[in-house]
């Protein structure tokens, strides 16, 4: 079984500040854990992915995150927000062997100018 | 290179009607998933195909739902005696390898699909 949460609906920042969006997940062996990004009235990008190895991943649009395996985390985070970052944003993880990827409700981010 | 297409972008249809929704995947990619997301909610899994096969139908909610892919490119979700509960995104993803947990999947646009 696999079930992801992200604590937080919705999370407001100011541009030019640091940025964090919570992600954690359950899943049955190793995670594969990928962050998707849904902007307004268009399909879902892929943002990055943590397969193994280094657990700071770097990704599009200067995003990282990093996996934390004791406490089953992958917080996606931006060192400099900008206001075109408002958007919602998936974290969805997926089992070794699982065929499909397994969303959350999302949050959504708005970046105030 | 293109992406993920679908078509069409919105179907409006009365309760009953039958619909057929299509989707072609990045050329050359083996696996393609079907989603459904219903407003304020994240993605739910529908069917995946490997090829030309269907591998994984555990997502699709009852009979009414179908879904093929008879070339191992092209696929087409149909949905008949359409219902309002029946109303939501529906998203079609693509990704290069075969059965690959590790595989990115990159999405289409979806296509909006209202159930009057």
């Amino acid at each position: 079984a696999q079930s992801v949460a992200q604590p937080e609906d919705q999370v407001n920042v100011a541009e030019g500040n640091p940025l964090t969006v919570k992600c954690t997940y359950s899943v049955s062996g190793n995670p594969y854990l990928f962050w998707y990004v849904q902007y307004p009235n268009r399909g879902l990008q892929f943002l990055l992915k943590y397969i193994t190895g280094d657990n700071l991943v770097k990704g599009s649009y200067g995003f990282e995150a990093e996996f934390n395996k004791s406490q089953t985390s992958f917080h996606l985070k931006k060192p400099s927000a900008l206001v075109s970052d408002s958007a919602l944003y998936f974290c969805a993880p997926r089992g070794p062997g699982a065929n499909n990827l397994f969303f959350g409700t999302g949050t959504r981010l708005t970046v105030i100018p | 290179g293109a992406g993920v297409s679908q078509s069409p972008r919105y179907k409006v249809t009365k309760r009953g009607q039958d619909v057929a929704l299509r989707c072609d995947p990045i050329s050359g990619h083996v696996s393609l998933y079907w989603y459904r997301q219903a407003l304020g909610q994240g993605p739910e899994f529908l069917t995946y195909f490997n090829y030309e096969a269907q591998q994984d139908k555990s997502g699709l909610p009852n009979d009414r739902f179908s879904a093929e892919r008879p070339e191992g490119s092209i696929s087409t979700l149909t949905i008949q005696r359409t219902e309002q509960r029946d109303s939501a995104m529906y998203r079609c993803a693509s990704s290069l390898g075969s059965s690959a947990s590790t595989d990115t999947q990159y999405f289409g646009p979806g296509t909006r699909l209202t159930v009057l």
